[in-house]
């Protein structure tokens, strides 16, 4: 079975810092990864999605990346913003049961970031 | 546009109630599910369905009992509420494709007394 680690799993940066999120999987067999992020009370929202053949994607002041042979990720946020505080969760689609499928997820990093 | 909605935000249930979850989706998307998450658990698949009149189990489906007589909808019904079914419910959508991104919706948080 797959299994999904995160760490930290908590972390307290003041604003502007670059930071470093890290995501590894158990099965390097996976179809793809994805990073969320959740704010309290509140669903989640897909942050960037990396397919298999990827080695990284990037959004806005995001970045992650993707070695699926040594089965991990990171999430990189540059330049931190108190906005940024939630926390991010990540998923990898590994094969099973439906040709979708499944998703696996890690526990989190709740991160907070302070002014 | 609306997403992925669930209905109710909050519940509460007295041990050996029953109760549906409602979630509908705007999407057309095919693939539908439901996950609950719990501290220090993550979120963990309870079923799945790939289409009207397909739903299959997933890692926790005990308790629960799924349905899907369209695609814009997939409610989850909980036969006799336990307190270990205390959770907060997502439910989510996709497209068929693997690559396809996922949408969650705002969860729903259930407590059994």
């Amino acid at each position: 079975k797959q299994e999904v680690t995160q760490i930290p799993a908590a972390l307290s940066v003041p604003e502007g810092e670059n930071l470093v999120l890290n995501c590894s999987f158990t099965d390097s067999a996976i179809y793809n990864l994805q990073w969320f992020r959740q704010d309290p009370g509140k669903g989640l929202t897909s942050l960037l999605l990396i397919q298999s053949s990827q080695r990284e994607q990037t959004s806005g002041r995001l970045n992650a990346s993707l070695d699926k042979s040594s089965g991990r990720s990171t999430l990189y946020i540059a330049a931190s913003q108190p906005g940024d505080s939630a926390t991010y969760l990540c998923a990898v689609r590994s094969p099973r049961g439906s040709t979708l499928g499944r998703l696996y997820f890690g526990r989190g990093t709740q991160l907070t970031v302070w002014p | 546009n609306a997403g992925v909605t669930q209905t109710p935000k909050f519940q509460v249930l007295k041990t050996g109630q029953s109760m549906t979850l409602q979630c509908a989706q705007d999407m057309n998307h095919e693939y539908m599910s439901w996950y609950r998450q719990d501290p220090g658990m993550g979120l963990r698949l309870i079923h799945y369905s790939v289409g009207a009149g397909i739903t299959d189990q997933g890692e926790v489906p005990n308790g629960y009992n799924v349905s899907r007589s369209t695609t814009e909808d997939f409610p989850l019904r909980l036969l006799s509420a336990a307190p270990s079914q205390t959770s907060v419910y997502f439910c989510a959508s996709k497209g068929l494709d693997a690559g396809n991104t996922i949408y969650f919706g705002e969860g729903s948080w259930l407590t059994v007394v």
